[in-house]
């Protein structure tokens, strides 16, 4: 596609409840980043997925979180019984994934996830 | 621990006026810095990016400015237009894959009339 997109763009959800974030990246980039964006706050790395590698999974504040790419595509953040604290904006870019560190990120227009 | 910083974290102008945007940094091993601008519900949007050897680079009517002895770089918008209101997100990446970004708390500008 044109640009990177998510699903959905807003997601009010009870406490307790498991939620799905979807990220579809520009068609052919291979470099997939999940991050986090609280009220106020700055940007949070979660994930990143490069090709076939093993994603770095360092940003992932507790094991309730997971993500998974698909097909080197498509890419799911999963929250599992989510808390008030996990509310923010879960932002998704996508990168070509050959230019090193760095390399330009282009990014979704986030998902406002509301934990009540 | 690599950080960004940035200052101020807040700023109103009246449309027309230039503004200064601060950041200092302490990631190493340092590969480039990035300004990023992100309208109210939308994503960020990369406006420069500079490498260890380049001290200036522009867009349109912005410019960014980068120090890598004192490790700070600013982001100059001259005349100030309503659209500028956002904020601004400073970027700095380190040599290593994987997590390689470090991102600023950022700087939200508002122009008014």
């Amino acid at each position: 596609g044109a640009g990177v997109s998510q699903s959905p763009s807003n997601k009010v959800t009870e406490k307790g409840k498991d939620v799905e974030l979807r990220c579809d990246p520009i068609s052919g980039h291979t470099a997939l980043y999940w991050y986090r964006q609280s009220l106020g706050q700055g940007l949070e790395f979660l994930i990143y997925f490069q090709g076939n590698s093993a994603p770095d999974k360092s940003g992932l504040p507790s094991d309730r979180f997971s993500a998974e790419r698909t097909g080197g595509s498509v890419s799911t953040l999963t929250i599992q019984r989510t808390q008030q604290e996990d509310s923010a904006v879960y932002l998704c870019a996508s990168s070509l994934g050959v230019g090193g560190p760095g390399e330009t990120q282009y990014f979704g227009p986030g998902t406002r996830l509301l934990v009540l | 621990k690599n950080q960004v910083e940035q200052s101020p974290q807040s700023l109103i102008i009246l449309e027309g006026k230039n503004c200064t945007l601060q950041c200092n940094y302490t990631v190493s091993p340092f590969s480039n810095l990035r300004w990023y601008k992100q309208d109210t519900g939308r994503g960020p949007v990369s406006l420069t990016i500079m490498t260890f050897s380049e001290n200036t680079k522009s867009n349109g009517r912005y410019t960014a400015t980068l120090d890598a002895d004192t490790k700070q770089s600013s982001l100059h918008i001259t005349a100030s237009q309503l659209s500028d209101s956002a904020s601004y997100i400073c970027v700095v990446s380190a040599m290593h894959a994987g997590n390689m970004l470090t991102f600023g708390g950022g700087t939200r500008l508002m122009v008014k009339p």
